[in-house]
């Protein structure tokens, strides 16, 4: 079955930069986009951008551009997420998602990575 | 950017008894090629988002049939026939037309 397995909290000082994996199994990883969604405390879900892992190509909400890099390793189907420039707003559970291409949504999430930004 | 308002935010509901939630896009969800790519996901506290419903009213495998989709172009409903206590935590419309949005979530609880 499809699996998508983040990296674990992480703890990061104002300024800093935090670099979030999501490791896919049980399906053809270069086939489908994965997109990042974060979700602060006791907030909704906010769309990051996309990534397609066949050919690297990105695209990022305006909100994130200059801050945040997608990448990803095809050899280990990992697929990683980089913020810059943190700062206190950026505490938030971040997820991996899977994008469906036909049904243009998500159908798989990871569990979340919890990233706390403090000094 | 589209944005997507859900109402209520808040929803406390009696077990047994119908719920509903509404979610307003501010541009028209109906794709170039004819389909309306709005989304129902459930998130349970302390868990990932889990869909529930796509293209307005299609069902998810194992999801319940008390749950049912319903709308078009900007007005969208979800509809619990039946609530159970499994059904507590929030849900969030979503939309895949343009660049991805969720709304801002309705917390469904027992009374």
């Amino acid at each position: 079955q499809v699996q998508l397995v983040q990296s674990g909290a992480e703890v990061k000082k104002p300024g800093a930069s935090v670099k979030v994996s999501c490791k896919a199994s049980g399906y053809t990883f270069t086939s489908y986009d994965i997109n990042w969604v974060r979700q602060a405390t006791g907030q909704g879900l906010e769309w990051m951008g996309w990534m397609n892992p066949n050919s690297g190509n990105t695209g990022y909400a305006q909100k994130f551009q200059g801050r945040v890099t997608m990448t990803r390793n095809t050899s280990i189907s990992t697929a990683y997420m980089e913020l810059s420039s943190l700062r206190s707003e950026d505490t938030a559970v971040y997820y991996c998602a899977k994008w469906d291409i036909v049904l243009m949504v998500y159908d798989d999430w990871g569990q979340g990575t919890l990233v706390t930004v403090s000094s | 950017d589209v944005v997507m308002t859900q109402s209520p935010l808040s929803l406390p509901v009696t077990l047994g008894q119908p719920a509903s939630i509404s979610c307003r896009s501010s541009q028209s969800l109906v794709y170039s090629d004819g389909n309306t790519y709005l989304n129902w996901f459930q998130q349970r506290p302390g868990q990932s988002p889990r869909r529930l419903i796509y293209k307005v009213s299609n069902r998810d495998s194992g999801v319940p049939d008390r749950f049912s989709g319903s709308g078009s172009g900007t007005d969208f409903t979800l509809k619990i026939s039946r609530v159970e206590a499994e059904d507590v935590g929030v849900y969030y419309c979503m939309q895949g037309t343009h660049w991805p949005s969720f709304g801002q979530g309705t917390k469904v609880e027992i009374k």
